[in-house]
């Protein structure tokens, strides 16, 4: 079974940083692009960052390019969102999602996991 | 940037269908995936490359997707289906970027 599983979200003060992570289980770790995507407290989806299975090729969002870094580790089978001079319009459930085929990025997202709370506020 | 433009709000009695527009320049020339999101609850893929269902989505869901607009259609509408749906397609210029629409909260009357 496909588990992704969020962890590191908190209360962070406006300028401060946090890093989140997704650890997957269940499939072939290194083959798939995950991306991050969240949802603002009674908002909708936005699609935040995404990273290649082997973590050499990074996409993100117009609004937390050069303020967010995904990264991998594949033998951990974690993906990492550093999250650097946060704002309070970043706060937001981060959910992790996997795309469902492997080494494809334009994809749909076919598992995901719960999401961690990120709160941006003094 | 790329826009995908929903309803807020549809609403249908139960046994009637429902349709969840999505429209986007050219988005018929994109594939258009769509998530059903139910509150508390992470969003759910039920309709990828415009009209292919995952196992385990019942027929009743179906896509379609020509010229600027993607549709979502949901025959025979039940309580269960009562949730927020979202379209999403990928935006590639300078970047690949994913593009979600604002949202359709279906009401099941």
């Amino acid at each position: 079974e496909v588990q992704l599983l969020e962890s590191g979200g908190g209360l962070v003060k406006p300028g401060g940083s946090l890093r989140l992570s997704c650890a997957g289980s269940g499939f072939t770790f290194s083959n798939y692009v995950i991306s991050w995507v969240r949802q603002a407290p009674g908002k909708g989806l936005e699609w935040v960052s995404g990273v290649s299975g082997s973590g050499g090729t990074t996409y993100y969002a117009v609004s937390v390019k050069g303020r967010f870094t995904i990264s991998r580790d594949n033998f951990k089978n974690t993906v990492y969102l550093q999250m650097n001079s946060l704002r309070a319009e970043d706060t937001a459930l981060y959910f992790c999602a996997k795309v469902d085929q492997e080494h494809l990025l334009l994809r749909s997202f076919d598992s995901w996991g719960q999401g961690t709370l990120v709160t941006v506020s003094s | 940037s790329y826009v995908l433009t929903q309803p807020p709000s549809v609403s249908v009695a139960p046994g009637q269908t429902a349709r969840i527009s999505c429209g986007g320049n050219s988005v018929g020339s994109k594939s258009v995936h769509w998530y059903q999101q139910k509150p508390g609850q992470a969003p759910v893929l039920v309709v990828y490359d415009d009209n292919d269902r995952p196992s385990g989505i019942p027929e009743r869901i179906s896509g379609s997707n020509s010229g600027n607009t993607a549709t979502l259609t949901i025959s025979r509408v039940e309580a269960g289906d009562e949730a927020d749906y979202y379209c999403q397609v990928w935006h590639s210029s300078d970047d690949h970027r994913g593009v979600f629409g604002g949202g359709t909260k279906l009401t099941v009357l």
